[in-house]
């Protein structure tokens, strides 16, 4: 079975302040995928980045960065400079077994919100 | 560039009633999966379809059905509904030939049973 753990319920950070996300996921899979949404406050679901399993290089796109550590099963999200724009719900998920149209298994989310 | 389409954006139904949401993915995308997310909550998988067939099917009611046409788009046909069916259910798609696809979400349908 798959599973996905954001410990983290609710952060709370002011503008301009960097903020990690963290994700934990189990899985028995050696192929699998792990992926993160943003899901702001008018409730579509967008998506921000795939990683592979045999991948872990961190990557940055912009102010987000994503640390992959396979050896901790983490794959955390960081936000450099929050602005208010980024308030939202993030939310973690891990697709396990490598099939082409395998389900997402979501952690429970995260909700940021950055204060101006 | 074209997102991923769903019909209705809310709706409003009584218990015991039914209800259809339809779904039309991104053009070229074979694949499509449901998603029901309550409140505070996050998205739990329902069920997907590739080419037309049943893939995966994870925590859907009997009560529901779903299948997908030769135009690729999705019907969610939700029957004898109940309270805690209010939800909002999302679609997505993705293209085959990707292992772990990326999977694009519609805006969702907000249903509401009263």
């Amino acid at each position: 079975a798959q599973k996905v753990t954001q410990a983290q319920t609710e952060i709370s950070v002011v503008e301009k302040e960097d903020v990690t996300l963290d994700c934990v996921y189990e899985t028995r899979d050696t192929t699998y995928y792990l992926f993160w949404y943003k899901q702001p406050p008018s409730g579509e679901l967008v998506f921000l980045i795939r990683r592979n399993s045999f991948d872990e290089q961190n990557e940055i796109s912009g102010r987000y960065s994503w640390n992959f550590q396979k050896s901790t099963s983490s794959f955390n999200f960081t936000i450099t400079a929050s602005q208010v724009v980024d308030s939202a719900v993030y939310f973690c998920a891990l697709n396990a077994g490598g099939t082409s149209y395998g389900k997402l298994t979501f952690g429970q989310g995260t909700i940021l919100t950055v204060h101006p | 560039a074209a997102g991923v389409i769903q019909s209705p954006r809310h709706l409003i139904k009584e218990k015991r009633e039914t209800a259809t949401l339809k779904c039309y993915p991104i053009p070229r995308h074979d694949t499509v999966y449901w998603y029901q997310q309550g409140p505070g909550q996050d998205p739990q998988f329902l069920i997907s379809f590739y080419e037309k067939m049943q893939s995966d099917k994870g925590s859907i009611p009997d009560r529901f059905s779903a299948q997908q046409f030769s135009d690729y788009h999705s019907e969610l046909n939700m029957s004898s509904l109940e309270l805690g069916d209010s939800a909002l259910y999302f679609c997505a798609s993705s293209l085959a030939g990707q292992a772990g696809p990326e999977q694009y979400f519609g805006p969702g349908t907000r249903l509401t049973v009263t």
